[in-house]
């Protein structure tokens, strides 16, 4: 059963660094394509950044270029996102997602990230 | 800049056939053929329902349609069910190697 466990959300102040990762399990992680789709309180679905299976390719929306970083370990069967510079409009359940194709077909169950004073 | 347009709510009574429509703009969204449909019951996860306009993964009911016509497509449930009341969120490759979600219906069985 493919598994998507986030982890590394919280409560942080505006300007300040937080890194989420996903422990993946139940497939073989490396040649996924991976993502980070967001959802903030109340609102609809975000797609933040993919990462393809070697790092060789990496994508995010305009939204978080700049100060968020995709990154992945496949030895470790693991995603992470660095994000930096956090503003309210970040604050989300932040999900990690496997790309199959064309669309998501895996999702873990998310992190709240709440950016605060 | 590419943008999915969605209705805020629709409405259906158990037995009845709903559609929720999802209208393509901007420069980039290509030829619109990788398009998916997610529903999210309140609280939970996103899951797909349909993918490639038109493909339903394993586990999907066949109640569940989805077509496209020019730069509209569209998730067609029929049958409606009480289980079926959720957010619908359609979804599409931009073809700027960034995807799209469009903001979301909220489909309530009356």
């Amino acid at each position: 059963e493919v598994q998507l466990e986030e982890s590394g959300g919280g409560l942080v102040k505006p300007g300040g660094s937080l890194r989420l990762s996903c422990a993946a399990s139940g497939f073989t992680f490396a040649p996924y394509v991976m993502n980070w789709v967001r959802q903030a309180p109340g609102k609809g679905l975000e797609w933040v950044s993919s990462i393809t299976s070697s790092s060789s390719f990496i994508y995010y929306a305009d939204s978080v270029k700049g100060r968020f970083t995709i990154s992945r370990d496949n030895a470790r069967n693991s995603l992470s996102l660095q994000m930096n510079n956090l503003t309210a409009a970040d604050t989300a359940v932040y999900y990690c997602a496997r790309h199959l194709r064309a669309y998501f077909d895996n999702w873990g169950r998310g992190v709240l990230v709440t950016v605060s004073s | 800049q590419s943008a999915l347009t969605q209705p805020a709510s629709v409405s259906g009574s158990p037995g009845q056939s709903i559609t929720i429509s999802c209208t393509a703009s901007g420069t980039d969204v290509g030829d619109y053929k990788f398009v998916s449909w997610y529903q999210q019951h309140v609280g939970k996860v996103p899951k797909v329902i349909i993918y490639d306009v038109n493909q339903r993964p394993s586990g999907t009911s066949a109640r569940f349609s989805g077509s496209k016509s020019g730069n509209v497509a569209s998730l067609t449930i029929s049958g409606l069910r009480a289980e079926d009341e959720a957010d619908y969120y359609c979804s599409s490759y931009t073809g700027s190697s960034t995807w799209v979600f469009g903001g979301g219906t909220k489909l309530t069985v009356l």
